[in-house]
């Protein structure tokens, strides 16, 4: 199947920085892509979806400020988590379709990130 | 509105047995459900989906899900297990066959013990 790469897998940043996490697709093209959110012990969560060249859509209590997601080209989007807070420490998830509705989705290997 | 209940955080079968994962779901629409395995540092694969068409739905790996509308449940099985079937067991559902906008459950991890 296809792959989606997503980097960092692991990152600690201090309280107050931002930090950034990239999903790309790496042979295909992903019209679309969805950012995820995992808590211990909780189901994923979806964030936002992301088309290429237009702004991303954020689930209800969803920060877009905070959590401002780029979709710039075909096999990029990247989260970056701004003015990151020990709150925010979590795994982050991306998957990624191409196409038309019936396409699978498929996932990055996920971010954890740790804010101290 | 969707969601997923899976029973059991935790599973553990012998090597050879049965594998039973349990879910399930809520949802004011008709749904398409989907099971998807996670291996240690990889992300997330599918392993069957099920879109309204037949309801036992045979995936990979020799694993297979049956639909019950009555039950509202998408029960994930395996006759026999192997060891390299541990893993984290996710079952979700959306409204679209394109697993677009997944509503996930809480995940079960699967250990199969020699």
């Amino acid at each position: 199947g296809a792959v989606v790469s997503q980097h960092p897998s692991r990152v600690i940043c201090k309280s107050g920085t931002s930090v950034k996490i990239e999903c790309r697709s790496l042979d295909f093209q992903a019209t679309t892509m969805f950012w995820y959110r995992q808590f211990p012990k909780k189901s994923l969560m979806l964030m936002a979806t992301s088309n290429e060249g237009s702004k991303a859509t954020y689930e209800q209590g969803v920060e877009k400020d905070k959590f401002l997601i780029n979709h710039a080209s075909l096999t990029l989007s990247t989260l970056t988590v701004t003015s990151a807070h020990p709150e925010d420490s979590s795994f982050y998830i991306c998957s990624a379709v191409s196409g038309t509705v019936n396409t699978e989705a498929f996932f990055g290997q996920g971010t954890r990130l740790t804010v101290v | 509105a969707q969601s997923v209940t899976q029973l059991g955080s935790h599973v553990s079968v012998s090597e050879g047995a049965l594998v039973l994962l349990r879910c399930n779901y809520s949802s004011s629409v008709p749904p398409y459900l989907f099971w998807y395995v996670q291996y240690p540092n990889q992300g997330l694969q599918l392993l069957l989906k099920y879109t309204s068409a037949a309801t036992l739905v045979k995936g990979i790996n020799g694993f297979e899900a049956e639909f019950k509308k009555s039950e509202t449940s998408f029960h994930l099985t395996k006759p026999s297990a192997h060891m390299s079937d541990a893993a984290e067991y996710f079952c979700a559902v959306s409204e679209s066959a394109g697993a677009n906008n997944l509503f996930f459950g809480t995940g079960t991890r699967l250990t199969v013990i020699p």
